[in-house]
Parts: structure tokens; C-alpha cells; sequence
């Protein structure tokens, strides 16, 4: 069975501070991971996707295929970082994505 | 260019009714997916269409179905509407291939049964 679990719905941290927000999926195959971000009154947009390894607006996020986990992660908060973030998985040439429930991440000044 | 459009943004019902959700997706995208997103179970797969023809479809009933026009133009039709029916739509599109190539979501239509 495909299945994200994001274990923190809630999470507050300071402006400056690094962010780590948590994704475990479960997934018998060669997963496509995805984070998805909704800011406030904004759609759902792509944040980053493993597949890219890349960096956007200073998250990474590492597939960590042994512990079945891709964190996303910034060092430093940002106020404009404050947003409902979704972990995403697919199977490759699958036409669906599965979601986790999601994290509300607040950045406080 | 423009994003992917859903209309209307706003719909009210009553139980018993039935209701028809539209999406016009990226220009030259041609695969159009649905989901379904609650405060109690998220967002959950409803089907996705590619050139008028649906590939995949998720765990929910009959009453709910959709269909793809030639210009890859969506609909969903939910019929026998049931309170636990309110909930915001999203449509998304891409180009083509696989999930794992991302998709582009619209703002969604938020359906409230009453």
C-alpha cells in the first residue's frame, strides 16, 4: 500500500532558526517524492521534487531510501516561509499522487 | 500563460442535488487529475484523464465521475450530493508522462452541501 505520514501537523519555530519538517512513506516499488506548498489564499504549488535534487528558496529535502523518510529542511527560517506544506509520493509512471495530511509550519519573528 | 482554471470558485447545494465542476488545465497540457481535500482526510485522488480517457481512478463511489474534452478540458459530476460531499476540488495538469514529472494545481471550487 502507498502511504505518506507527515507526524507533525503543527509546527512553530523562530525566524533564524533551521526547519525540518518530517515525511516517512511507505511504497513497494522505486518511489517519486514530491513536497507541495500552499501558502495563505495561494494554490497548491510544486516545491521541490526529488528526482531534481535540487534547491528552492533554500530547502533541500534527501531521500533516505533505508529509513523510507525525505525530510524537508532549511537552515534558516524565513517569515515568508510560514505555509501548509505536503509531502507527496508517486510510483514512477503512475498517474496519481498520494499526500500526506500535511504540516502547517509558522515562522515566528 | 495562463494557469489552470476551475469554475466556479464557489457552489452551494443542496443534499439530494447534483453538481458539475469545470477545469481548463495549461494549454498543451493533456492529462487532468481531481482531488478532493478536507480538513478530515486531506487531499485524496479522485481520477485523472488523458485524452478523453481515464487512466486511474481512486477509492471513491460511483456518484462521482468526470470526463475530458477534446480540447483537454475537464469536468467532474458529483450526483446524489451528501453532506459529507462538501469539500474543495482541485483540479491539476501536466504535460504528459507519469505523476513524477508534477503537476500544476488550480485554486480549486470550494463546495459546500447544506
Amino acid at each position: 500500500a502507498q502511504r505518506v505520514t507527515q507526524p507533525e501537523k503543527l509546527l512553530s519555530v523562530f525566524k533564524g532558526a533551521p526547519v525540518e519538517l518530517k515525511c516517512n512513506y511507505s511504497y513497494s516499488g522505486s518511489p517519486e517524492l514530491f513536497w507541495y506548498v500552499q501558502y495563505s489564499r495561494q494554490r497548491l504549488q510544486l516545491l521541490l521534487r526529488h528526482i531534481s535534487r535540487e534547491s528552492i528558496k533554500g530547502f533541500t529535502a534527501d531521500l533516505n531510501k533505508g529509513e523510507t523518510s525525505f525530510h524537508l529542511k532549511k537552515p534558516f527560517a524565513q517569515e515568508e516561509d510560514s505555509a501548509m506544506y505536503y509531502c507527496a509520493l508517486s510510483g514512477r509512471g503512475a498517474q496519481k499522487l498520494v499526500f500526506g495530511q500535511g504540516t502547517r509550519l509558522t515562522i515566528n519573528p | 500563460k495562463a494557469g489552470v482554471t476551475q469554475t466556479p470558485r464557489y457552489l452551494i447545494k443542496t443534499r439530494g442535488q447534483q453538481v458539475t465542476l469545470s477545469c481548463s488545465p495549461i494549454s498543451g497540457h493533456r492529462s487532468v487529475s481531481w482531488y478532493q481535500q478536507t480538513p478530515g482526510q486531506g487531499l485524496q485522488f479522485l481520477f485523472e484523464y488523458f485524452s478523453e480517457t481515464q487512466r486511474n481512478k481512486g477509492n471513491f463511489p460511483g456518484r462521482f465521475s468526470g470526463r475530458q474534452f477534446s480540447n483537454s478540458r475537464s469536468e467532474m459530476n458529483v450526483s446524489t450530493l451528501e453532506l459529507g460531499d462538501s469539500a474543495l476540488y482541485l483540479c491539476a495538469s501536466k504535460l504528459t508522462g507519469g505523476a513524477e514529472y508534477g503537476y500544476t494545481f488550480g485554486s480549486g471550487t470550494r463546495l459546500t452541501v447544506v
